[in-house]
């Protein structure tokens, strides 16, 4: 079946701008996690969600950033007035259930602040 | 939270030989024990995990060995292929269950 895809798949924005990346999970997967990947690092938690739940925001650098996921399926997360440091390679991922499962990756977002 | 360290950074086999990458963490509540792999440009793909009851997994050429007293688990390729080329993140969320934390990861170069 269809697995996790984000769109745009690159995106360049000035900075200062506004930006809203997409996420479409898995069909049927309750929990789905945003993270971040700067160049040659790890993935970085940002947020995750699971259900109807309250969202554990615990890893948003900054309250430039926020995400909300809709119906319980598709999320997007807006990252305001972006910085250059902003810049990096956002991935979000699904999976079936809470807990300690598998997580599925989509191809993420790159995103480069001029 | 959790905090993570992989070893080595850089790891450059033969194929056919062995490697072996070690992950330490610190939060002694974790109890789900997960590698990803990552090749160029893809995205991260798990490979193999562990709970915190076993003390070994075992996928063809690859396992996982877990060692929680000392706070640390391993992933170990035999048979080293090209394919295997890629960098390898251990990724334990500690005590949530699902806040992946990653580590920096490890380059494994199979050298044919």
């Amino acid at each position: 079946g269809a697995g996790v895809s984000q769109s745009p798949s690159n995106k360049v924005t000035e900075k200062g701008k506004d930006v809203e990346l997409r996420c479409d999970p898995i069909s049927g997967h309750t929990a789905l996690y945003w993270y971040r990947q700067s160049l040659g690092q790890g993935l970085e938690f940002l947020i995750y969600f699971q259900g109807n739940s309250a969202p554990d925001k615990s890893g948003l650098p900054s309250d430039r950033f926020s995400a909300e996921r809709t119906g319980g399926s598709v999320s997007t997360l807006t990252i305001q007035r972006t910085q250059q440091e902003d810049s990096a390679v956002y991935l979000c991922a699904s999976s079936q259930r809470q807990g300690a499962y598998e997580q599925y990756f989509g191809p993420g977002t790159r995103l480069t602040v001029t | 939270g959790e905090n993570v360290e992989q070893h080595p950074s850089t790891l450059s086999v033969q194929e056919g030989d062995s490697a072996v990458i070690k992950c330490t963490y610190s939060d002694s509540a974790s109890n789900y024990f997960p590698w990803y792999k990552q090749e160029l440009g893809k995205r991260p793909q798990l490979i193999i995990d562990i709970r915190s009851n076993v003390g070994e997994k075992k996928d063809q050429r690859i396992a996982v060995t877990l060692n929680k007293t000392a706070k640390h688990f391993s992933l170990h390729i035999t048979e080293t292929q090209p394919e295997d080329s890629a960098v390898y993140f251990c990724a334990p969320p500690g005590g949530s269950n699902y806040k992946l934390t990653f580590g920096k990861g490890t380059l494994l170069t199979v050298n044919p």
